[in-house]
């Protein structure tokens, strides 16, 4: 079974930092393109970053850009996402998603998500 | 890196069938065929329904059905039932990264 495992969530403080961790299997990890989508309480997706297969290409949303990392593991099938100088507006659930190889622009699994809440 | 419009929310009875729009710019909608359509349930992640326009990955209901029209793309939902009651939103492709739609409340009547 296709698994993507999210974990790392908390509450910090505004400027803190937070590492974000998103374990799979079940699939080929190395193969597959990569991203991190998150959700605000109550409002909508959006895209926030994400890598090829490699670790070569990777690409953020402009408001987390020189803030947020990511980086992949693909010997331990893990995806990270380093989350500095964190502001009330990254509060959300962050989703770990996989591109698809046939399925190559779109992401065809999700994780569950975890919750991160930037607050004093 | 603006969202895509959708309606807020759109609503059908049983049997009947329902669209939402998805409204980009030659940037992104217009400029590309990788156009991805999401279902979510509140409290859970999102599942993919209609990929590069008008795709579907196995498994999912052939009610489903996309299509695209210059900068707009939209998601038919033909056969409306109780159980496509949850939240819509689109996916753009946009060269060096993926823009969401605001997204769509999908109420069954």
């Amino acid at each position: 079974e296709v698994q993507l495992v999210e974990s790392g969530g908390g509450l910090v403080q505004p400027g803190g930092s937070l590492r974000l961790s998103c374990v799979t299997s079940g699939f080929s990890f190395s193969g597959h393109w990569m991203s991190w989508v998150r959700q605000a309480p109550g409002k909508g997706l959006e895209w926030v970053a994400n890598m090829n297969q490699d670790g070569s290409d990777k690409y953020f949303l402009d408001s987390v850009k020189g803030r947020f990392f990511i980086t992949r593991d693909n010997a331990k099938n893990s995806l990270y996402l380093q989350m500095n100088s964190l502001r009330a507006e990254d509060t959300a659930v962050y989703y770990c998603a996989r591109f698809g190889v046939v399925i190559s622009a779109a992401m065809d699994v999700w994780g569950q998500g975890t919750a991160v809440t930037v607050s004093s | 890196q603006s969202a895509l419009t959708q309606p807020r929310s759109v609503s059908g009875s049983p049997g009947q069938s329902v669209t939402i729009s998805c409204t980009g710019t030659s940037s992104d909608v217009g400029g590309y065929n990788y156009v991805s359509w999401y279902q979510q349930f509140p409290g859970k992640a999102p599942k993919l329904m209609i990929y590069d326009v008008i795709k579907r990955p196995s498994g999912v209901p052939d009610r489903f059905s996309g299509s695209k029209s210059g900068n707009t793309a939209s998601l038919t939902i033909s056969g409306l039932q109780a159980q496509d009651e949850a939240d819509y939103y689109c996916c753009s492709y946009a060269v060096t990264s993926y823009v969401f739609g605001t997204g769509t409340k999908l109420t069954v009547l």
